[in-house]
């Protein structure tokens, strides 16, 4: 157990909805990172927030968006979800704002759109 | 852009029989190596970070080692609990981590 959680573990929707993914990051760790999984991808890097602020952004789309609360969790929300937005989301936790920290990964989500 | 690349992509090994697997980077500079196992549905484990080239770093029948160009995670006598994915990830400078596709690693009793 990692000491990071996602809530939910799978979620089933439909084309052109809108979801919310959350994810609590380990005690004391103030970043948290979004990852999406496909099935013949390795993950790729969506978005870091670090003490609430964004702070790196990789192959996110526009469709998507995150934050960072003040008690530190963040939600990923997913907008207008297509066939291909299926996928594992997983969020990650680290103490600091330096990407050669360790990363902590949680259980994931599941998200398929039909 | 930083680069990964892992091989084989898949792998099968009889319990017992020792192999590596490869992970070959490209980056402007180096901040850090991460091998992760991840098991079917899960969230990727930690196993090792290395900083430069010649660390090494062992944990239990798997050993990461770590050059220029390349990363090697070895694992000797493997056991079917060993059976995962393996990634391989590089902080490559640009705040964010890159990861390659994994192998995907079966140990057949």
């Amino acid at each position: 157990d990692s000491g990071v959680t996602q809530t939910p573990k799978h979620l089933i929707t439909a084309t052109g909805q809108r979801v919310t993914l959350r994810c609590s990051p380990r005690s004391g760790d103030l970043s948290v990172y979004w990852y999406q999984q496909s099935l013949d991808q390795g993950l790729q890097f969506l978005i870091q927030y670090y003490n609430g602020e964004e702070r790196a952004k990789g192959n996110i789309l526009e469709r998507f968006s995150a934050q960072q609360f003040p008690d530190l969790h963040s939600e990923l929300n997913l907008s207008s979800l297509e066939l291909g937005d299926s996928a594992l989301y997983f969020c990650a936790s680290s103490p600091r704002d330096r990407a050669s920290d360790t990363q902590y990964f949680g259980p994931g989500t599941r998200l398929t759109v039909l | 852009e930083d680069q990964v690349t892992q091989s084989p992509e898949a792998l099968r090994l009889q319990e017992g029989e020792s192999s590596s697997l490869n992970c070959s980077y490209t980056v402007s500079g180096l901040r850090g190596l991460f091998w992760y196992r991840q098991d079917p549905g899960k969230g990727p484990e930690f196993l090792f970070t290395l900083y430069s080239a010649g660390e090494e770093k062992e944990k239990e029948r798997l050993k990461a080692t770590l050059t220029k160009k390349e990363s090697f995670l070895h694992i000797t006598a493997p056991k079917p609990e060993d059976s995962a994915t393996y990634l391989c990830a590089v902080d490559g400078g640009y705040q964010k981590v890159t990861f390659g596709i994994g192998t995907k690693l079966q140990v057949i009793p």
